[in-house]
This record gives structure tokens, C-alpha cells and sequence, in this order.
């Protein structure tokens, strides 16, 4: 099956740095998605990406959907304490009722 | 703002015994999924259900398992004979256009 990867695997910075991780695929997706999940919550969409080349804001949060269709990134500027947990880049190949595939997760920690 | 839920929580059962967990997803979403995460792990795709139906499956998604939608507003997934390996947190989605929003997920814990 298709298959993301994601990094870095997890972050330590310190309050008000940005921060930036991506996905790459081996294959192309239609849609990008990023959600964080934290502690025994479910995932909560953060930003949802759905032509090659575009650059959305949500916030201090931007995201980008790769012109190949093959890779995102998601930065994260002036972090806050708020930010900790874990961050999801997701894709869906294609519409209809495709499910999503996940990447295994960026842990961002934040140092005061 | 609407928002998926999902009962209980938490489950405890036995293996070999059969679980049900429930979700009612937002009220005017036409899909419907679930997804399960193992403790520390991604979150992977069981199954998703559009018009009554099943859609498409995982290869998680085997005869143990099975979803209904049993009137308008619940969707239940079922687990005939539980597995150690099916303790996990299991996540129903939902989705009108293109975004899927989760469920908080129920902790299933098989001793």
C-alpha cells in the first residue's frame, strides 16, 4: 500500500522558534492533510490541501501542497506552548470515500 | 460547532469475545470511516461506508470485523472474536466535502 514519510520524528525547540516538518510519498495524492492529536484525543484538522503548488495559512501555521503532488510541508512559526503533541500529514488519493493514509507523526516538545 | 462522537471511551473485554463500538457522526455527512491506532503508532484505515454500503476496506478490515449504520444517526463498528492485537484506539471519521473530521475514539482494551 501507499506509504508516507514524514519527519523529523520528533522536535525539541524552544518556545518561539518555528518550526517546519514534511511528508514525502513515493506516490501522488490528490489531497494533503494535516492534523495534531494530542494525549488520548482524536487527530483535529489543522490545514487540508487539494491543488499541486498550493500554500494555505491557517493562523501561524502554513502548509504546502508539493507541485508534484508527492510531498507537503507544515511550518509552524512563533511557537507556543499549546503547540506540543503530535503532528499528521495525511493523503487521500482520491475523492469519493478513499481513506486517509497517515504518516507515523511528528512529536513536537516544546522547551519554556 | 457539530463534532463526531463516539461511545464508550474506554472498553475492556476479554479475547474471544465480541465488541461494539459506536459513533454518530455530524449530522449531515454523507461518509463515514473508521480508523484504528496502536498504541504509539500511525493512525491506519479500517474501512468507509457511503449509501448503506461499504466502500472500500482495508486489509485490517477482515471478516472479524463488520459496520452498520443501523438508523440515521448511528454508525457501529463490530469485532466478532477479539484478538490481543486488536487493543487500540479506534477513530470514527466523518465527511461532507473533502475534510475528515475525527471522533475522540474509543480505548479498546482486550485482556
Amino acid at each position: 500500500g501507499q506509504q508516507l514519510n514524514q519527519s523529523p520524528q520528533s522536535m525539541f525547540i524552544q518556545e518561539g522558534e518555528d518550526v517546519s516538518m514534511n511528508c514525502t510519498s513515493s506516490s501522488i495524492f490528490n489531497t494533503w492533510l494535516w492534523y495534531k492529536q494530542d494525549p488520548g484525543e482524536g487527530p483535529v484538522l489543522l490545514i487540508a490541501l487539494y491543488k499541486a503548488g498550493e500554500l494555505t495559512s491557517n493562523g501561524r501555521l502554513t502548509a504546502q501542497f508539493g507541485i508534484t503532488r508527492k510531498d507537503s510541508f507544515l511550518n509552524i512559526s512563533a511557537s507556543i506552548p499549546s503547540d506540543v503533541g503530535i503532528y499528521f500529514c495525511a493523503g487521500q488519493l482520491g475523492g469519493g470515500a478513499d481513506g486517509l493514509t497517515f504518516g507515523k507523526g511528528t512529536h513536537l516538545i516544546i522547551q519554556p | 460547532e457539530p463534532e463526531v462522537t463516539q461511545t464508550p471511551s474506554h472498553q475492556v473485554t476479554q479475547m474471544g469475545q465480541e465488541v461494539i463500538l459506536r459513533c454518530v457522526p455530524i449530522s449531515n455527512h454523507l461518509y463515514f470511516y473508521w480508523y484504528r491506532q496502536i498504541l504509539g503508532q500511525k493512525v491506519e484505515f479500517l474501512v468507509s461506508f457511503y449509501n448503506n454500503e461499504i466502500s472500500e476496506k482495508s486489509e485490517i478490515f477482515d471478516d472479524q470485523f463488520s459496520v452498520e449504520r443501523p438508523d440515521g444517526s448511528n454508525f457501529t463498528l463490530k469485532i466478532r472474536s477479539t484478538k490481543l492485537e486488536d487493543s487500540a484506539m479506534y477513530f470514527c471519521a466523518s465527511r461532507m466535502a473533502n475534510e475528515q473530521f475525527f471522533g475522540p475514539g474509543t480505548r479498546l482494551t482486550v485482556l
